[in-house]
């Protein structure tokens, strides 16, 4: 298993600004995710983050937006830019532990006015 | 391509009661399918995974779900609610074949609510 921890748990934001997200895992993996939950809703994911290559991004998430590092095996980061209120939503980050199971961490509430 | 569908945004249940959740898939090789529960304000936890074998599979919190392969389906059940159940339930899919998506696809939720 793997054990996520997010900051901040929750930020309000002023349209126009930038948040950046860390995501710490416990373990070493080598596929992180971010996705994007609207309070009750499923998941939709923005990127995929492998340590030692660029991120992989979904089609409408592009990395001017959403850009994300993974300096090691343990640590990502996604930063929101530019923030709008369409960009209110909880951001969640993910790992793969090789054994077919994804851990979430407890997400970001993200409320931008 | 890989998809999967959750045909209830809500199901209501007494405590004591069993309780079903719906969770059909779609995809062109063989599937692994993984059921996540979500309280209030916290990150989803995984429940249950089929991945081969038995088509029963027992999970955490005395909950278990079935493979059907036939019906494409794989439904969360639990022989007896409690109103601590209540949550966010998501069932997904990863297709397994040559080919197919590391990344699971996820249902789009189903709203449990357990009453007293």
């Amino acid at each position: 298993s793997a054990v996520i921890s997010q900051k901040p748990s929750r930020d309000i934001c002023q349209r126009g600004t930038s948040l950046t997200i860390q995501c710490q895992v416990d373990s070493q993996v080598t596929m992180m995710f971010w996705y994007r939950q609207q309070p009750g809703q499923s998941l939709t994911l923005i990127a995929t983050a492998n340590q030692g290559s660029e991120a992989t991004y979904e089609s409408g998430f592009v990395i001017d937006k959403f850009p994300i590092s993974r300096p090691n095996l343990t640590f990502s980061t996604l930063t929101v830019s530019n923030m709008s209120p369409e960009d209110s939503s909880i951001y969640l980050c993910s790992v793969d532990d090789g054994y077919n199971e994804q851990f979430f961490g407890p997400g970001t509430r993200l409320t931008v006015l | 391509a890989q998809s999967v569908a959750q045909p209830e945004d809500q199901v209501n249940v007494a405590e004591g009661n069993p309780l079903t959740v719906k969770c059909t898939y779609s995809v062109s090789g063989n599937p692994y399918l993984f059921w996540y529960v979500q309280y209030p304000n916290r990150g989803l936890q995984f429940l249950l995974k089929y991945i081969t074998g038995d088509n029963l599979v027992k999970g955490s919190y005395g909950f278990e779900a079935e493979f059907n392969k036939s019906q494409t389906s794989f439904h969360l059940k639990k022989p007896s609610a409690l109103v601590s159940d209540s949550a966010l339930y998501f069932c997904a899919v990863r297709d397994m074949s040559a080919g197919g998506s590391y990344i699971p696809t996820f249902g789009r939720g189903t709203s449990l609510i357990v009453h007293p």
